[in-house]
């Protein structure tokens, strides 16, 4: 399995711009996770998704940030329009509801800087 | 809300050595899952063990094993033979199993974290 996919792997942007962050889940896996880590706070969960349909979004930020599920095999996580203070790596993660002991798989980070 | 605390910012070993990381949690429920996660410099997360609390024995994967006391509410990372490649941030996190949990509670609880060195 190639695991949980994401892109770009690094991104830097002007403040100001649309930023959008890409994920493949594992297949056939029905939660997907969007979590953002910054050294200030550490791992936060930002939103996540059951079989394609948002369940908690508390997490996100602010209005800028937006997420989107079309399918089961893929996420975007949208920020529009980006500012400094968003820089941060944003992993995309997820899990089988049935398997695995309930683990959470990583993809491995979308590292974002906004200058 | 449930919290995991990581009381160790910095950990180094030797190579070949033993280190065990701490990790303690709150809680008060009794059905619930912990796990330790590696993130070395490239940043991706790599499940190194999971637990679940209804376990007695202690979770063991090659090289790495838990101490899961239940009762103090620890679970402490024990990695034996210490190689250069351990060299890494490892995460603590915590997640309830109650099925009528809601949201977020649901999912993963990350504690701030602890890098470890291993000197050669």
């Amino acid at each position: 399995d190639a695991g949980v996919i994401q892109s770009p792997r690094h991104e830097v942007t002007e403040m100001g711009q649309e930023v959008t962050l890409r994920c493949k889940p594992i297949s056939g896996h029905d939660y997907l996770f969007w979590y953002r880590q910054t050294m200030m706070r550490g791992l936060e969960l930002l939103i996540y998704f059951n079989n394609n349909v948002p369940i908690d979004d508390s997490g996100m930020p602010e209005d800028r940030f937006s997420a989107k599920m079309p399918n089961a095999s893929f996420s975007t996580l949208k920020i529009q329009p980006s500012e400094p203070r968003d820089s941060a790596v944003y992993f995309c993660a997820s899990r089988f509801d049935r398997l695995s002991g309930n683990t959470i798989y990583f993809g491995e980070g979308s590292w974002l800087t906004v200058v | 809300a449930q919290t995991v605390t990581q009381s160790q910012p910095e950990m180094s070993v030797q190579e070949a050595e033993t280190v065990t990381l701490s990790c303690t949690y709150d809680t008060s429920e009794s059905d619930y899952y912990l796990f330790w996660y590696k993130q070395p410099p490239s940043r991706q997360m790599i499940l190194v063990i999971r637990q679940e609390a209804y376990k007695q024995q202690n979770a063991t994967e090659n090289r790495f094993s838990v101490n899961f006391q239940k009762a103090a509410k620890s679970f402490s990372l024990k990695i034996s033979d210490s190689q250069l490649g351990d060299a890494a941030m490892y995460f603590c996190a915590y997640r309830s199993a109650r099925a009528y949990s809601s949201g977020s509670a649901r999912q993963l609880t990350f504690g701030s974290g602890t890098q470890l060195t291993v000197l050669p």
